[in-house]
């Protein structure tokens, strides 16, 4: 079955950091961009950070400034997000999502179930 | 950064009837070297995640049913339901992937008059 799993959420205070996971099954996990969206609590979806097939090429929104990092290890088909200096603003459900294509520029075909984010003292 | 503005916030429509969501980009997600539009949509119901629609604009994802179809070039798009059914009821986003950052519409959310 095709699917992402994501794991590694949980409450945090302010200023922790948490890592999350992804696994992934039933496709070639390293001929596709990944990515993590995030939704805080009734909001719309923001993108946080996206990964190229290989690892080679990371792209990451603005806000974050340097505070997150994406990885990936395509011998565990397993994304990552290494999140430091956690704010309640970061408080959301992070959703892992597969790229169409192993290029970053292409639409979210696959989502996960989401791993909820608390920050809070 | 490409803002992606969707119109309208909600609407309300009969089953059966036709709803139309627009969405608005900054800049154009057209890429003249293949003649691509780098816009995306998807449905998301509650306590769901996102399930993709639309992708270049106008191509239905496998498993969509064909009541839902894209339209549009450059920065104007828009998301067709020709005859809304009750399992449509959800909030749809418009999603660019042209230009990092990747960047959403705000969402429309759709319900049954």
């Amino acid at each position: 079955e095709v699917q992402l799993v994501e794991s590694g959420g949980g409450l945090v205070q302010p200023g922790g950091s948490l890592r999350l996971s992804c696994a992934a099954s039933g496709f070639t996990f390293s001929s596709y961009a990944m990515n993590w969206v995030r939704q805080a609590p009734g909001k719309g979806l923001e993108w946080v950070s996206g990964i190229s097939g290989s690892g080679g090429n990371t792209y990451y929104a603005d806000s974050l400034k340097g505070r997150f990092t994406i990885s990936r290890d395509n011998s565990k088909n397993t994304l990552y997000l290494q999140m430091n200096s956690l704010r309640a603003e970061d408080t959301a459900v992070y959703y892992c999502a597969k790229g169409a294509s192993i290029a970053a520029d292409d639409a979210f075909d696959l989502w996960g179930q989401g791993t909820m984010v608390t920050v809070s003292s | 950064d490409i803002v992606m503005t969707q119109s309208p916030d909600s609407l309300a429509v009969s089953l059966g009837e036709r709803a139309t969501i627009n969405c608005k980009s900054s800049q154009s997600l057209l890429y003249s070297v293949n003649n691509k539009n780098y816009l995306g949509w998807y449905q998301q119901k509650p306590g769901q995640p996102p399930r993709l629609l639309i992708y270049w604009a106008s191509t239905r994802e496998s498993g969509v049913p064909d009541r839902f179809s894209g339209s549009g070039s450059g920065t104007d798009f828009t998301l067709t339901i020709s005859s809304l059914q009750a399992e449509d009821v959800a909030v749809y986003y418009c999603h660019q992937y042209h230009t990092t950052p990747w960047t959403f519409g705000q969402g429309t959310k759709v319900e049954i008059k």
